[in-house]
């Protein structure tokens, strides 16, 4: 079974970079991976999505290891406001298929 | 307009009701989504519509029946539920896949649903 393992909990000083590891061994090889991330339980919200490059937009940096079984997301400044659960979907299994990796909360300390 | 709405924003129903979820886009997209999410628990994809057609339905009990009436509409038509069914309903949209590429969702605020 397709499965993206994250880890569940990590703390960040407010201001510097967070880095959020994911792990999506079993990812096709025309398989893109994205980001999301959700606050207090509203919505999920689209972080950013890449397939072999590094991709940098105005919300974050996504870095893709070369055989593309594990990406990191960067914050490079985090706020109070990043505090949410990050999920990331890689290795969903299958065309249309969605599988969200296991999420991880990040918690931002001033 | 980016926004994808859901209503009601929260439901309390017996297991003896028929109730049904509605969400709506106009973002001219043409993949809904929907997805169930229990507390601390990721979401989990529930059903897929393309062009108004259901093409994915992940092995989801018959007491849940989507229904796609038009390319902006979405529901979610609930009978005979259980108390384990509650969770967060969350509805979704995107513009339509090529194989493997999922494009970008928007997601709706959800339908938070007590089932008693």
């Amino acid at each position: 079974d397709a499965k993206t393992t994250q880890p569940p909990s990590m703390d960040c000083a407010e201001g510097r970079a967070a880095n959020l590891p994911c792990n999506h061994s079993t990812i096709s090889g025309n398989e893109y991976v994205y980001w999301y991330r959700q606050i207090h339980s509203q919505g999920p919200q689209y972080i950013i999505h890449g397939l072999k490059n590094n991709e940098t937009n105005e919300m974050a940096s996504l870095i893709i290891t070369e055989d593309r079984k594990s990406s990191t997301l960067i914050l490079p400044h985090a706020t109070l406001r990043d505090t949410a659960v990050y999920y990331c979907i890689g290795g969903s299994g299958g065309y249309q298929k969605v599988t969200f990796g296991t999420g991880t909360k990040l918690q931002v300390i001033p | 307009d980016t926004e994808v709405t859901q209503t009601p924003k929260h439901l309390v129903m017996g297991m003896t009701n028929k109730k049904s979820l509605k969400c709506e886009q106009h973002m001219g997209h043409r993949a809904m989504y929907w997805y169930k999410q229990k507390a601390k628990k990721p979401p989990e994809l529930m059903f897929v519509y393309s062009y108004e057609k259901l093409s994915i339905n992940e092995s989801v009990p018959s007491r849940f029946s989507p229904e796609c009436p038009n390319s902006s509409l979405l529901n979610l038509h609930l009978h005979a539920l259980q108390p384990e069914d509650s969770a967060l309903y969350l509805c979704a949209s995107s513009q339509l896949w090529e194989e493997y590429f999922y494009n970008e969702q928007f997601f709706g605020p959800g339908t938070r649903l007590t089932v008693l």
